[in-house]
């Protein structure tokens, strides 16, 4: 079972350039989360998905935007990469239905530099 | 607004030693309740969850948490710590915005716990 799958594990951009990291699970989920994850700051979510189609806005959405083309896929895009968005990125699934919810489900993460 | 507090950033035990992290919440309704654990440069394991039912839950590695609603907390506990416990903690809150939209999965900024030996 692959579960979580993000790509690429690490990237270095320069300022400005924009990037999208790709994000896919295989477990038929319906929920499906962004998060950053900066030292002391814990997990921040950035924009989530309850289903293919739809997103809305976390925490800190500026700078990035979504698409949730499909139930399997979510990427993330920054259009102009900015030093403060050097970070970790976690990509989550999780299915959430009246009375089957379950836990999130993590990928490996994509540590982001920019320089 | 709704939000998840730990209030200890960083917890220092004696090997064998008892352990306790906080947990709180600020919701007005039960949230679904998780922590997670993650070691240095690792990914994210779930320890345990909290959905309904029976306030005192059992999780892997030996750890336990219980829901108290009075106080909206969720704190995790283990009776002996051993040295390969020695990461980050995170309690993370899943609930729906009060103003409408879909459940969203929100995080604490974490515990660090240092295991002595």
């Amino acid at each position: 079972n692959a579960g979580v799958t993000q790509t690429p594990k690490f990237q270095v951009l320069k300022t400005g350039q924009s990037m999208t990291l790709q994000c896919a699970q295989d477990m038929n989920h319906n929920s499906m989360y962004w998060y950053r994850q900066d030292p002391g700051m814990g997990l921040r979510l950035i924009y989530y998905s309850a289903s293919e189609g739809t997103t809305d806005k976390g925490e800190v959405p500026n700078g990035y935007n979504v698409s949730r083309l499909n139930k399997r896929e979510f990427s993330l895009r920054l259009e102009s990469a900015a030093p403060s968005q050097t970070s970790v990125y976690f990509c989550a699934s999780r299915k959430v239905r009246r009375g089957l919810n379950t836990e999130a489900f993590f990928g490996q993460g994509t540590r982001l530099t920019v320089v | 607004a709704q939000s998840v507090t730990q209030p200890d950033i960083h917890i220092t035990v004696s090997e064998g030693a008892s352990l306790e992290l906080r947990c709180n919440y600020s919701y007005g309704a039960t949230p679904y309740l998780f922590w997670y654990v993650q070691s240095p440069g690792q990914g994210l394991q779930l320890l345990l969850k909290y959905f309904s039912g029976d306030t005192l839950v059992q999780g892997i590695k030996g750890f336990e948490a219980e829901f108290k609603r009075s106080q909206s907390s969720f704190n995790l506990r283990k009776p002996s710590v051993h040295w390969s416990d020695a990461a980050e903690y995170f309690c993370a809150v899943g609930f729906k915005p009060p103003q409408g939209g879909s459940e969203k999965l929100v995080f604490g900024k974490g515990t660090k716990l240092t295991v002595n030996p």
